[in-house]
């Protein structure tokens, strides 16, 4: 049961525009989302994060949107530059034992076009 | 800066050998967790740790097993390696979480590619 999906694997956008990443949950428990970017052979960097109780959060190019009625959020970048192309990851956490986990989605390849 | 070192970055193992791989954090964090990565499913969690000798089995726990007998030390260990458990692994780690609607981010290492033949 994949509790957090990103439905679009892949995504091309031209350099200078908005590039838009989209993640779907299933979890009501979910309290806390991020959003992380992989390049090739390295391990995923933190990009930008967003609680529950907030509906928007902006770190200069890069915004996330929650819309928990959906149950989506989405990730915008603006304006893309060829360095974005990596794979996003969302990843979404709730309580479990005490404690908390992060449950990933599968990742979107975002790649920027000069 | 954080750093998740993961002490091997290719591994090639036979069939039904055990595999142990390796990940210290610099960071004291609480919670260290282990991923694996593969095309078309994410990251999928295989187990993760909130305390010294604690573990918690998480989505894709089976063939798998953890030891954490340091805090800053947490080991993924194949008692049999299968080829389908050829992937890419990633070892993380944050502080532990103190309250509902906040979190902490997850420190990554590079990751170990594991091939199974």
């Amino acid at each position: 049961d994949q509790q957090v999906k990103q439905n679009s694997p892949s995504l091309s956008v031209q350099e200078g525009r908005i590039s838009i990443l989209n993640c779907d949950y299933t979890n009501s428990m979910f309290d806390y989302f991020l959003w992380y970017k992989k390049y090739p052979a390295e391990g995923p960097t933190f990009l930008i994060s967003i609680s529950s109780i907030k509906d928007k959060n902006e770190d200069g190019r890069f915004t996330v949107f929650l819309n928990k009625s959906a149950k989506h959020l989405s990730l915008h970048i603006v304006p893309s530059q060829p360095g974005d192309s990596a794979v996003y990851f969302c990843a979404a956490s709730r309580p479990i034992s005490g404690t908390y986990k992060y449950i990933f989605g599968t990742g979107t390849r975002l790649k920027v076009l000069a | 800066d954080v750093k998740v070192t993961q002490s091997s970055r290719y591994l090639v193992k036979r069939t039904g050998e055990k595999v142990f791989l390796e990940c210290v954090q610099d960071m004291d964090h609480e919670n260290m967790f282990w991923y694996r990565q593969d095309p078309g499913l994410g990251l999928r969690l295989i187990y993760f740790s909130y305390d010294v000798k604690m573990k918690e089995k998480g989505d894709i726990p089976e063939g798998y097993s953890v030891s954490r007998e340091k805090k800053e030390r947490f080991s993924l260990i194949l008692e049999s390696a299968s080829t389908n458990q050829t992937s890419m692994y990633l070892c993380a780690s944050s502080l532990v979480r103190v309250r509902a609607f906040s979190g902490n981010t997850i420190y990554f290492g590079e990751g170990s590619w594991l091939t199974v033949v």
